[in-house]
């Protein structure tokens, strides 16, 4: 059971959009916090997609969003691509376990 | 540019001890702020964060693996090691070594190694 809860999957047709949601606690998300989100392509070692909520490290293409607020945040994809098929994390600290936490993932099938 | 790669043993035996060496290149861990991490994923599940050492030597452990875990630097080679002691078939996984930024507790993992496979069996 993680600690930052995740969809296990979503999916969505090409050119849609779609939101994964991260839910936290007052000891993590809600005590302020921030988020930051992981895309994991088949067979690779993550990589680091948004940070501080809602920054993009270069070369994130801008169909890649985050928001956060209260105890949850969520990621954004715009104009789905076979590419973005992948699992996603979510990432946070936790001061009650003194530790930085991950969510569950969430595995993206375009459809 | 910032690389990092893991190495050491793709196979250990229960009980035994785990020492995987992180080597890097394009920062300097004594530079203020930077840390260096460990982080492992079983086969098919998710992220686990175990170990994060600081550019001051200040040293970070998951509680639940603490009294198995060991983090050091050597900042003149640019590596860091992790030692994990009575390793168990659970502690199969991909461990990745990581660079970490970001203010405070709330950093975030922007580079990471490939990843290295170790197999718990005997």
């Amino acid at each position: 059971q993680s600690v930052l809860t995740q969809p296990p999957s979503v999916s969505g047709a090409p050119g849609q959009r779609v939101t994964i949601s991260c839910t936290g606690s007052s000891s993590n998300v809600g005590a302020g916090f921030d988020v930051h989100w992981y895309q994991q392509l088949p067979g690779t070692a993550p990589k680091l997609l948004i940070y501080a909520n809602t920054n993009r490290p270069s070369g994130v293409p801008d169909r890649f969003s985050g928001s956060k607020s209260a105890t949850s945040a969520s990621l954004a994809i715009t104009g789905l691509q076979a590419e973005d098929e992948a699992d996603y994390y979510c990432q946070s600290y936790d001061s009650r376990l003194s530790a930085w936490v991950f969510g569950g993932g969430t595995k993206l099938t375009v459809l | 540019q910032i690389t990092l790669k893991e190495s050491g043993p793709t196979l250990v035996k229960p009980t035994e001890t785990l020492t995987l060496t992180c080597s890097f290149s394009g920062f300097s861990l004594t530079t203020d702020g930077v840390g260096v991490g460990w982080i492992r994923q079983p086969p098919g599940k998710a992220l686990e964060w175990l170990a994060l050492i600081y550019w001051d030597d200040d040293k970070r452990y998951i509680p639940s693996l603490k009294s198995r875990l060991i983090i050091t630097k050597d900042t003149s080679k640019h590596q860091v090691v992790l030692t994990v002691t009575n390793m168990d078939p659970v502690d199969t996984a991909t461990y990745f070594c990581v660079h970490s930024a970001g203010v405070g507790s709330s950093r975030q993992f922007d580079s990471w190694g490939q990843g290295t496979l170790v197999t718990v069996s005997s």
